[in-house]
């Protein structure tokens, strides 16, 4: 059964950094490609970053770019998401998602771990 | 980018009803569409995908049309537990973005 399960999700000030994390279990980890979705309280799904099998291709968010940086350690099966320079609006649940294969859509989430960035 | 339209935004229909969403991408994305479901408080849940290929264990009354720009997702008699907001998601290419959502009520 696949699982993902985020942690990392705390409240943190504007202009601080977080990383988040994302425990894989259930699959073959480094066969996919992964995703983190973050949605605001109240407000749509948005893709965020995605990250190839092997890290070599990754993809953000205009949102986030410059800001966020998503890796994955293939030996320990986990996915993270390094987040500096936050602001009010990243304040959201951040789901860990797995591929369907290798650049395609999410067919596995997480529950999800929430950002709070508030002064 | 390519960006990615539903409409309406909210909707409201009678148990039994056909219901119907509509997906726009702004450019052509052949038939790289997924759709997604998520109930109130719940994990987002795969549909569909290739814009008309139902998932696993997913109830015959979706279905998914449409190629290039235009799709659509269907609900042939709308039940009580289908309420939830319905998302589409373009992966032809990175960015794979989705769509604002549509939100479906029972009315």
């Amino acid at each position: 059964e696949v699982q993902l399960v985020e942690s990392g999700g705390v409240v943190v000030q504007p202009g601080g950094s977080l990383r988040l994390s994302c425990a894989a279990s259930g699959f073959t980890f480094d066969d996919y490609t992964m995703h983190w979705v973050r949605q605001a309280p109240g407000k749509g799904l948005e893709w965020v970053s995605l990250i190839s099998w092997d890290g070599g291709s990754t993809y953000y968010a205009d949102s986030v770019k410059g800001r966020f940086t998503i890796s994955r350690d293939n030996s320990k099966n986990s996915l993270y998401l390094q987040m500096n320079s936050l602001r009010t609006e990243d304040t959201a649940l951040y789901y860990c998602a797995k591929d369907r294969s290798s650049g395609s859509y999410p067919d596995y989430w997480g529950q999800g771990t929430l950002v709070t960035v508030s002064s | 980018d390519i960006q990615m339209t539903q409409s309406p935004s909210s909707l409201s229909a009678s148990v039994g009803d056909r219901v119907t969403i509509t997906c726009r991408a702004s450019q052509g994305i052949s038939n790289y569409l997924a759709w997604y479901q998520q109930k109130p408080g719940k994990v987002p849940k795969l549909l569909i995908y290739a814009a008309s290929t139902l998932q696993s264990g997913v109830p015959s009354r979706f279905s998914g049309s449409g190629s290039g720009t235009d799709f659509t997702l269907t609900i042939s008699s709308l039940q009580p537990e289908d309420v939830a907001t319905y998302y589409c998601q373009k992966y032809n290419s990175a960015p794979p973005f989705f769509g604002g959502g549509t939100k479906v009520e029972i009315k």
